[in-house]
């Protein structure tokens, strides 16, 4: 069974742009979250999506959205880009089945760069 | 709010040798799960293991262990017979009940295995 892929592992982009970031989860994996790794705040959670909807929310400001598709797969995007949205973003699936199926499976991460 | 701290930003140990990293935690809700994860240099975030907070028995995983104690709020990792491969950033984290996910992680601690 295939991971978790996020797609481009890679990306930069100039201050003011906007990006879109993908993620597929493990099939039969039906939500989605999303997260910012920095070297200074660490691992923050973004958001989760559950059956296209979004479940939960961290302390981000308005120019962070997502949105999750009828297949699961979810998008993240962020507009007017600032230098300190430089980040590795990773996506995590899970079951979500139930509470107690709630491990998370990551992906590989996308490693935005914001010049 | 729910926090998750840990103290030991690196931590090394011999080959062989066995090693604990520290993991404290902070949250008012009764029903949560506890996890750790590593993150090896390839970046994927990897499920180490995880404990639901209420079972009094502590998880164990081949040479993972984990020391739960509920009334102090501590959650450590022994890692029995490190190997080189055990050499990698480790991530505590606390994910509650709030009808999502929503995972906090701590600052993570690096861990070096010595040959």
């Amino acid at each position: 069974k295939a991971g978790v892929t996020q797609t481009p592992r890679y990306l930069i982009k100039t201050r003011g742009q906007q990006v879109t970031l993908s993620c597929s989860p493990i099939s039969g994996h039906r939500s989605v979250s999303w997260y910012q790794q920095t070297p200074g705040q660490g691992l923050q959670f973004l958001f989760e999506y559950f059956s296209e909807t979004q479940r939960n929310k961290g302390n981000f400001p308005g120019r962070f959205s997502g949105r999750q598709f009828s297949n699961s797969r979810s998008e993240m995007n962020v507009s007017t880009l600032e230098l300190g949205d430089s980040a590795l973003y990773l996506c995590a699936s899970s079951l979500a089945a139930g509470w107690a199926k709630n491990i998370q499976y990551f992906g590989a991460g996308t490693r935005l760069s914001v010049l | 709010a729910q926090t998750v701290t840990q103290s030991q930003p690196e931590m090394s140990v011999q080959e062989a040798e066995t090693v604990t990293l520290s993991c404290t935690y902070d949250t008012s809700e009764s029903d949560y799960y506890l996890f750790w994860y590593k993150q090896p240099p390839s970046r994927q975030m990897i499920l180490v293991i995880r404990q639901e907070a209420y079972k009094q028995q502590n998880a164990t995983e081949n040479r993972f262990s984990v020391n739960f104690q509920k009334a102090a709020k501590s959650f450590s990792l022994k890692i029995s017979d490190s190997q080189l491969g055990d050499a990698a950033m480790y991530f505590c984290a606390l994910i509650q009940n709030t009808g999502g996910f929503k995972t906090i992680f701590g600052a993570g601690t690096r861990l070096f295995v010595k040959a």
